[in-house]
């Protein structure tokens, strides 16, 4: 079954850090690139991250530049996003996602999406 | 940043009808669109890319028109699972962006 699953979310100070996680599935995880999108009710979906397929390239948003790190492991298909300098306005529900392209062609579109992970930056 | 400006933001009409939503970008983003459609709970799903091309398994009552600035996605006859919130996105141009969404609601 072709599938992502997220984990990893919870409720954090400002200020602290937190590691999503996505477990891949059901298709060859080392041909894709993935991105990482984030959903609040007020801002709507917001990309986040890209990290090309063999790990080597990555992009970030700007307002999360520094602070959150994506990565991979190919070996056990699995996804990540370091998450350190938490603020509040980053509390959102974090998607992985796979990329539409195959390998190194990068579409910036979203084919595959996991259920979600929430995260609650709060004091 | 290029900014996607979706309307109605909703959308009241009864089953079997035509729905039409639209999708403005503060600049040209040439086909450089898609359209996804999200259920209450649920993550996105990729509906339409290159502003026309539909994903793998849509139906075709879903389809696509566009290009530079202005879009437009049309349902050509609604069935009850297609009540759902839309969003458009580009990626012309880093960072990738989408619009606010349209929600397509039972009148």
């Amino acid at each position: 079954q072709v599938q992502l699953v997220e984990s990893g979310g919870g409720v954090v100070q400002p200020g602290k850090s937190l590691r999503l996680s996505c477990a891949a599935s059901g298709f060859s995880f080392s041909n894709y690139a993935m991105h990482w999108v984030r959903q609040t009710p007020g801002k709507g979906l917001e990309w986040v991250a890209l990290i090309s397929f063999d790990g080597n390239s990555n992009y970030y948003l700007e307002s999360i530049r520094g602070r959150f790190t994506i990565s991979r492991d190919n070996s056990n298909n699995i996804l990540y996003l370091q998450m350190k300098s938490l603020r509040v306005e980053d509390t959102a529900i974090y998607y992985c996602a796979r990329e539409h392209g195959w390998q190194q062609l990068v579409l910036g579109y979203f084919q595959l999406w996991g259920q979600g992970t929430p995260v609650t930056v709060s004091s | 940043e290029i900014v996607l400006t979706q309307s109605p933001a909703t959308l009241s009409l009864s089953p079997g009808e035509r729905a039409t939503l639209s999708c403005r970008a503060s600049q040209r983003v040439s086909s450089h669109l898609a359209w996804y459609q999200q259920k209450h709970g649920q993550a996105p799903r990729l509906l339409i890319y290159d502003a026309s091309t539909r994903a793998t398994g849509i139906p075709d009552r879903f389809s696509g028109s566009g290009s530079g600035t202005d879009f437009t996605l049309t349902i050509s006859s609604l069935e009850p699972e297609d009540f759902a919130v839309y969003y458009c996105q580009q990626r012309n141009k880093w960072p990738l962006t989408f619009g606010g969404g349209t929600k397509v609601e039972v009148k």
